[in-house]
């Protein structure tokens, strides 16, 4: 119930193309889905969330698009860019001050 | 936006010694601050939940009397792994959070035991 299942384990991305990795979990509780993107060395920084109440969140060249019925979520990058390339995690929580249950990360490599 | 700092970002040092952690966050009162481990290419792995002025809340597996958490203030909390030995060498990174929004991760420190 508590398992956040994330594919694919790593993705290989030509500069200007789109990544796509995409989440799954089981617990219907879950109200709050965020994206962190981690490069070697450093702690997870927030990307871009979303909550259950809307299909789709876009800030600039990231989107979350989130199927409520499935339960399933996903992250598009458009125009990725080597800069880009860093493992992502998605993650899924009930709010904000509580703990959230991670994926095992997607490792993006975006090709120059 | 919100920051939360980690320190020591890197220690080295011998076998048996104990090590302390420091988790600050900088622009807002952090009610509830976490612990995670990472291993090399893994996912984050929760190791103890604090939220200010009260015990630590351990998951599974994780032993309290290795890693100990004070979370004395709404601004700071520190991790100390005791009698550190090689297999606790590890990245470890604290989050901090509160209910008006998502936690924010420190920059992580890793320890290595030698």
């Amino acid at each position: 119930q508590q398992q956040v299942k994330q594919s694919p384990q790593s993705l290989i991305v030509q500069k200007g193309g789109i990544s796509i990795i995409n989440c799954a979990y089981e617990n219907t509780a879950f109200d709050y889905f965020p994206w962190y993107q981690q490069f070697p060395g450093k702690g997870p920084a927030l990307l871009i969330a979303i909550r259950p109440d809307v299909s789709e969140k876009k800030e600039g060249r990231f989107t979350i698009s989130f199927n409520k019925s499935a339960k399933q979520f996903s992250l598009h990058i458009m125009d990725s860019q080597p800069g880009d390339s860093a493992t992502y995690f998605c993650a899924a929580g009930r709010n904000y001050g509580q703990n959230f249950v991670f994926g095992p990360g997607t490792r993006l490599s975006v090709l120059p | 936006g919100a920051v939360v700092s980690q320190h020591p970002s890197w220690v080295i040092c011998k076998s048996g010694t104990s090590v302390k952690i420091e988790c600050r966050s900088l622009d807002f009162q952090a009610t509830t601050m976490f612990w995670y481990r990472q291993f090399p290419k893994q996912s984050l792995m929760l190791m103890a939940t604090s939220n200010e002025g009260s015990k630590a809340t351990y998951e599974q597996g994780v032993e309290k009397d290795k890693f100990l958490i004070n979370h004395a203030s709404l601004t700071l909390s520190t991790l100390t792994v005791t009698s550190a030995h090689p297999e606790d060498s590890s990245f470890y990174i604290c989050s901090a959070g509160d209910p008006n929004q998502p936690q924010h991760f420190g920059d992580g420190t890793r320890l290595s035991i030698l």
